[in-house]
């Protein structure tokens, strides 16, 4: 168990609805990751907050948002969602801007 | 752009072979390297991380090495129970965000 809570487990949702996931960092890390991974690719990074502040993007699409709270908890927003769009979702944290990340156990997302 | 490939793709080995899996990456500059085990549906768990060359780590029977070009988990006497896909990702010193592998697939069969 690496201490990094992700909600819910599994989402099976429609296209074009909007869907909303949560992580919680291991206690004591600032930083927070958001990846994807689909059956067909690797680990693609999305985004990275840190102490509530965005602090790296990468291959994140304009329908997808995230923030992070001030209890450090996140969300990761998805909306106007795609087939494409199912697959894995995981969360990471570190406890700083940079180091070795700790990973959630993710959510399955599947678009009907 | 920092890149990370791994070989082979997958590797089929009975329980007691021993091998090695290749992680080789490009980066400008290396702040860390980083190896993870995935099992299906789950979520990557941290191994270990490397800083510099000729570093080397060992957990039960897992050792990893670094050179300046690429680094290896060398498994020892591997047991069905280390079937998982292994991921390497690095860290460069102009990025924040990890560059993944796309990982080795790993069967040990009894």
């Amino acid at each position: 168990d690496s201490g990094v809570t992700q909600t819910p487990k599994h989402l099976i949702t429609a296209t074009g609805q909007r869907v909303t996931l949560r992580c919680s960092p291991r206690s004591g890390d600032l930083s927070v990751y958001w990846y994807q991974q689909s059956l067909d690719q690797g680990l693609q990074f999305l985004i990275q907050y840190y102490n509530g502040e965005e602090r790296a993007k990468g291959n994140i699409l304009e329908r997808f948002s995230a923030q992070q709270f001030p209890d450090l908890h996140s969300e990761l927003n998805l909306s106007s969602l795609e087939l494409g769009d199912s697959a894995l979702y995981f969360c990471a944290s570190s406890r700083g801007l940079a180091g070795e990340q700790y990973f959630g156990p993710g959510t399955r997302l599947t678009v009907t | 752009e920092d890149q990370v490939t791994q070989s082979p793709e997958a590797l089929r080995l009975q329980e007691g072979e021993s091998s090695s899996l290749n992680c080789s990456y490009t980066v400008s500059g290396l702040r860390g390297l980083f190896w993870y085990r995935q099992d299906p549906g789950k979520g990557p768990e941290f191994l270990f991380t490397l800083y510099s060359a000729g570093e080397e780590k060992e957990k039960e029977r897992l050792k990893a090495t670094l050179t300046k070009k690429e680094s290896f988990l060398h498994i020892t006497a591997p047991k069905p129970e280390d079937s998982a896909t292994y991921l390497c990702a690095v860290l460069g010193n102009y990025g924040q965000n990890f560059v993944f592998g796309p990982g080795t697939r790993l069967s040990v069969l009894p």
